[in-house]
């Protein structure tokens, strides 16, 4: 079955300390994006990539890192310099075109909570 | 500044009714607008995709409408059934209609339908 995974579903961590979030997909998208989700807030950009090895900046990066090392997977690193880290995390891909808007196709989420 | 509003934070209609949701946008001049459903604790699916050259999208029960001049979406659920219920996103990619693309979309909050039986 094709589709985009995260994990864990629910992840607790103490203040201080980084841990990273796992993203994959097969379904050969090219684009991978990070979402945070907060109450009331609706989903904000943190990170995407459009190619293996290149990542850029969403609206809310700071206090995160990603790689792209490979097509199908996306890590993003919560760091302990994030200074609200709890929120329910929400990874993405879609293919890319030119002259076209695809659709994003979303993981089940990771709720992380920090205290 | 960039604004897209979801007016409603939660509407609730009674079963077998239309409900209509409604996304407006300030400051974009997108080509295209999407829809999306979350249900809780769940990833957004896609539902509906309309470019800035058409009127009205029609897929099953839903109906998207999209007026550039107004900068407004309605999104339409006719014949709405409990199942309906959930939290519908909207979102647009405001890079392309400049000639360059990036590829992210900007989401509203979204608004929670409620359809009671």
């Amino acid at each position: 079955d094709g589709g985009i995974t995260q994990s864990p579903k629910y992840l607790f961590r103490k203040e201080g300390q980084n841990v990273t979030l796992s993203c994959e997909q097969n379904l050969n998208h090219d684009a991978m994006y990070w979402y945070r989700q907060d109450p009331g807030q609706g989903l904000r950009l943190i990170y995407y990539s459009q190619i293996v090895n290149d990542f850029q900046k969403g609206d809310i990066a700071e206090g995160y890192s990603v790689s792209r090392e490979k097509k199908e997977s996306f890590p993003l690193t919560v760091t302990s310099a994030q200074k609200n880290p709890t929120a329910f995390y929400l990874c993405a891909s879609s293919s890319l075109g030119t002259g076209n808007s695809y659709e994003q196709y979303f993981g089940p989420g990771t709720r992380l909570t920090v205290t | 500044s960039q604004k897209i509003e979801q007016n409603s934070e939660a509407l609730n209609i009674q079963e077998g009714k239309t409900a209509t949701l409604t996304c407006n946008y300030t400051n974009y001049s997108p080509a295209y607008l999407q829809w999306y459903r979350q249900d809780p604790g769940r990833g957004p699916v896609f539902l509906l995709l309309i470019r800035e050259n058409e009127k009205e999208k029609r897929k099953e029960r839903l109906k998207v409408t999209f007026d550039t001049t107004l900068k407004q979406s309605l999104f339409h659920i006719t014949a709405s059934q409990p199942a309906d219920s959930a939290t519908y996103l909207c979102a647009l990619d405001p890079s392309l209609n400049s000639g360059g693309s990036n590829y992210k979309l900007t989401f509203g909050k979204g608004t929670l339908l409620t359809v009671n039986p």
